[in-house]
């Protein structure tokens, strides 16, 4: 148990739904991350806050849309997906922004199915 | 980029042996991390070496940096079924989010 809660750790949705992925965290940590990760291919970092502004968006589609209520809690909001955003959903959080000798709790993920 | 990419992609092993990875990134770095993911899980945080650091312990794992070679290798000794899994290195620097590359997965045979 890493501290960092994900639901639902399955989804299976059609393309012109509308879902939400929800993370949370109970370490008091201030940095909270979304990660993609798809077969054969590198871990994406897709959105970053820091003390719940959003620092980093690393030209994700605008169909992913990310929320950070508080330090504890982050969304990421979806809409008209498309099959290839079909993958692990991976939040993860850092006591600062990343900075020097951070290193990252991750939650279990989401399995997102996309048809 | 900070990204760090491993080697071998895929590595099986009989349970008792040794298990090396290789990691190599481009940039300078303040540290290096690795992680471990089970099947369809989030990853785990193993150990931290510093820039200034060469070799770490931890339990059963040892990581050595060399960064004139931009380099870092994890080395399991006396492996076990339950070591199976994919493991991940991440370059740290400054203030840039970490970035993974695509693992090396290991399988380790009872």
């Amino acid at each position: 148990e890493t501290g960092v809660t994900q639901t639902p750790r399955h989804l299976v949705m059609g393309m012109t739904n509308k879902k939400s992925l929800k993370c949370e965290q109970h370490l008091g940590h201030n940095a909270m991350y979304w990660y993609k990760q798809s077969a054969k291919k590198p871990l994406e970092l897709m959105f970053v806050y820091n003390f719940k502004e959003q620092t980093e968006n690393n030209s994700v589609p605008s169909r992913f849309s990310p929320e950070c209520p508080n330090s504890s809690h982050l969304f990421l909001h979806l809409h008209t997906l498309q099959p290839e955003d079909s993958a692990l959903y991976l939040c993860a959080s850092s006591p600062f922004p990343q900075g020097v000798n951070e290193k990252l709790f991750f939650g279990s993920g989401t399995q997102l199915s996309v048809l | 980029s900070q990204q760090g990419e491993e080697d071998p992609q895929a590595l099986s092993i009989q349970e008792g042996e040794n298990a090396t990875m290789n990691c190599s990134y481009k940039t300078s770095i303040n540290n290096l991390q690795w992680y471990r993911q089970n099947s369809g899980r989030g990853l785990v945080h193993l150990i931290l070496i510093r820039s200034n650091e060469r070799e770490k312990h931890s339990g059963r794992l040892r990581v050595t940096l060399d960064t004139s070679k931009k380099s870092s290798s994890l080395l399991i000794t006396a492996s076990r079924a339950a070591d199976t899994a994919s493991y991940f290195c991440a370059a740290g620097g400054g203030n840039t989010p970490l970035v993974f590359g695509k693992g090396t997965r290991l399988s380790v045979i009872a």
